[in-house]
């Protein structure tokens, strides 16, 4: 099974800051990689899937990048709905596995 | 709009069997494959199973296989997730997602609960 890790676990950043979150695949998958985000009590909401490609609807401070087996989330200037755990995931052989997570808090 | 509505959760011994199920509609059923992700409390999402369009291929992560089963019926736009041998480290949200092309999980349901106890 392909592994995921993640980096770092928790972060403490302020509104308005620039925030780069970090996902390492055991081997290569190409661009089949997701960033979802979650806030406590819902569904995970998907953000940017193959690697770089931004969801509908997603604001354009979230960015990703990458390719093979490191890939970077990143938010360009946090705001307050930022707060949340971001996971990445790998699409690219069963078992699809997520990332541990990352804990986005105000600082 | 699309949806996808879970339903069967509930509180189980350990060693017993539960059936979840997802209603889905919105859109066309048939053509997508359809999965189940997990979520125990406080943890991050696990993968558990994928379905193809027609059913004919089906996934696992290892740590179910042999003990769940995922069917779907098309005819009646239902996802459907049996679960045999339940043991306590099972206890999780049960989330039904559609997948997309790429395999990226742009529609997800509520969850229901699973709570594996005696």
């Amino acid at each position: 099974d392909i592994q995921m890790t993640q980096s770092p676990s928790s972060l403490s950043a302020s509104v308005g800051d620039r925030v780069t979150i970090t996902c390492r695949a055991s081997q290569s998958i190409t661009s089949y990689l997701n960033w979802y985000q979650q806030k406590p009590g819902k569904a995970p909401k998907l953000l940017i899937f193959a690697a770089s490609t931004l969801q509908s609807g997603v604001p354009s401070r979230f960015s990703g990048s990458g390719s093979g087996t490191d890939f970077t989330l990143t938010i360009s200037s946090l705001q307050p709905e930022d707060f949340a755990t971001y996971y990445c995931q790998q699409s690219y052989s069963t078992p699809h596995i997520f990332g541990q997570g990352t804990k986005l808090e105000i600082k | 709009e699309v949806q996808l509505v879970e339903s069967g959760g509930g509180l189980v011994q350990p060693g017993g069997s539960l059936r979840l199920s997802c209603a889905a509609s919105g859109f066309t059923f048939i053509n997508y494959w359809m999965s189940w992700v997990r979520q125990a409390p406080g943890k991050g999402p696990e993968w558990v199973a994928t379905i193809r369009e027609d059913g004919s291929e089906k996934k696992y992560v290892d740590s179910v296989k042999g003990r769940f089963t995922i069917s779907r019926d098309n005819s009646k736009r239902s996802l459907y997730l049996q679960m045999n041998n339940l043991r306590a480290e099972d206890t999780a949200i049960y989330y039904c997602t559609r997948d997309e092309r790429g395999g990226h999980l742009q529609q997800w349901g509520q969850g229901t609960l699973v709570t594996v106890s005696s």
